[in-house]
């Protein structure tokens, strides 16, 4: 079974600063992919970025990139120049393919002015 | 384009009664969907496999006689929540998954979610 651990419950972070959430899995699998999901308060489930685990390139998305270490499996998401609208709860997910999501517990990031 | 819509968006029932939540693909085909369970701040369980024209597949622990799954057709599953008790109140999330993208992405999409209380 694969696991996904996510050690930072709350974060904090001022507007326009830059933010690293941590996120850890484990799996015997070698092809899967990984997620970084948003939800803010209307609970609506909204695609930050995604990764791929056989690609060595990492993720971006405009202010969202990934650091990607397949060997450490670990998996953090960086959200650079943070806006007040990135406050939300944030899950890492895995997923091997075909298969349902399997997320962690959740990191809550609250933007400061 | 991918959205996939719930209903009801909230629904309050009396104890011991059914309620059906119905997840729709809007613009896609979905052979499969997912229907997740999760509670105030907690993190999404999975709580089933839907796929269309065969039997869902329950995780351990899941009552399948409770939760009963119906994927009839390509572009919609229902979860009918039978003989509700408060413990059931939660928040029901479904996700399809794209037929023709999902060789190539596998990218799930999620529904807005239902939000469901047993009184």
């Amino acid at each position: 079974a694969q696991t996904v651990t996510q050690s930072q419950p709350e974060m904090s972070v001022q507007e326009a600063e830059t933010v690293t959430l941590s996120c850890t899995y484990d799996t015997s699998e070698n092809n899967y992919y990984l997620f970084w999901y948003k939800q803010p308060p209307s609970r609506q489930m909204i695609l930050v970025i995604r990764q791929e685990a056989y690609k060595q390139q990492n993720a971006t998305e405009n202010r969202f990139s990934v650091n990607f270490q397949k060997a450490a499996k670990s998996f953090s998401l960086k959200i650079s120049d943070s806006q007040l609208g990135d406050t939300a709860m944030y899950f890492c997910a895995f997923q091997h393919s075909g298969y349902a999501l399997n997320f962690g517990k959740g990191t809550s990031l609250l933007v400061t002015p | 384009g991918a959205v996939v819509s719930q209903h009801p968006s909230w629904v309050i029932c009396k104890s011991g009664t059914s309620v059906k939540i119905e997840c729709r693909s809007l613009d896609f085909q979905a052979t499969t969907m997912f229907w997740y369970r999760q509670f105030p701040k907690q993190s999404l369980m999975l709580m089933a496999t839907s796929n269309e024209g065969s039997k869902a597949t329950y995780e351990q622990g899941v009552e399948k006689d409770k939760f009963l799954i119906n994927h009839a057709s390509l572009t919609l599953s229902t979860l009918t929540v039978t003989s509700a008790h408060p413990e059931d109140s939660s928040f029901y999330i479904c996700s399809a998954r794209d037929l023709l993208q999902g060789l190539s992405t596998d990218t799930q999409y999620f529904g807005p979610g239902t939000r469901l209380t047993v009184l």
